[in-house]
């Protein structure tokens, strides 16, 4: 099946430093890549949607010079948390369309990588 | 309206037992659904999915869909303590993608 790799799963530093997460489909061109956030026993919240080279697209409230994402590439998507700070502590989850048989109608999602800003 | 809802739960039930998970949805417009199993820090994991009413079965997981009530539900037969974990189901449109709130599902030994 589709699998899509996420790194690093888990991320510690300082207020104040730049943090790169990747995303990246490993057996499938991704369509459309999905970025998440996740607050504890809560439910998803869409961040952002990228198409390979072109600018991503945010949802209201968040903060695109903060939360700056790249899609180089059918296969990879990077978020980069800016001058963070602990408020941006959370669980970051990726996830792709194009992997399963439905083509762009099913999101493949990442192994998520928790933010932990001191 | 949320475009879909499902009761948070959580719900606790003996090994073996059959378990079932709900999600009421607004929208009538074609689309896919989906269920996902999310456990405790990880990213969810597919688990089925579907675009056309009726039964689709994959091992001890039955998703059924009614479109004419627009009802979608996922069944666990013989349950286990490691199907343990929060159960989302989703739907699409195109391209927008709308979550339920999860299900907390817990399985005793």
């Amino acid at each position: 099946g589709a699998v899509v790799s996420q790194h690093p799963s888990r991320v510690i530093c300082k207020s104040g430093t730049s943090v790169k997460i990747e995303c990246r489909s490993l057996d499938f061109q991704a369509t459309t890549m999905f970025w998440y956030r996740q607050f504890p026993k809560q439910s998803l919240m869409l961040m952002a949607t990228s198409n390979e080279g072109s600018k991503a697209t945010y949802e209201q409230g968040v903060e695109k010079d903060k939360f700056l994402i790249n899609h180089a590439s059918l296969t990879l998507s990077t978020l980069t948390v800016t001058s963070a700070h602990p408020e941006d502590s959370s669980f970051y989850i990726c996830s792709a369309t194009g992997g399963e048989g439905s083509g762009a109608n099913v999101l493949t999602f990442g192994a998520g990588s928790r933010l932990t800003v001191l | 309206q949320k475009e879909v809802e499902q009761d948070p739960g959580p719900l606790s039930v003996p090994e073996g037992a059959i378990v079932s998970l709900n999600c009421t949805y607004s929208n009538s417009a074609f689309q896919y659904f989906m269920w996902y199993r999310q456990y405790s820090r990880k990213g969810p994991e597919l688990l089925m999915y579907t675009y056309s009413s009726g039964n689709k079965e994959d091992g001890r997981f039955t998703a059924q869909v009614d479109k004419s009530s627009k009802y979608i539900s996922l069944f666990i037969r013989d349950s286990q303590p490691s199907d343990s974990a929060t159960y989302l189901c989703a739907r699409n449109t195109g391209n927008q993608f709308y979550f339920g709130t999860g299900t907390s599902l817990t399985v005793i030994p």
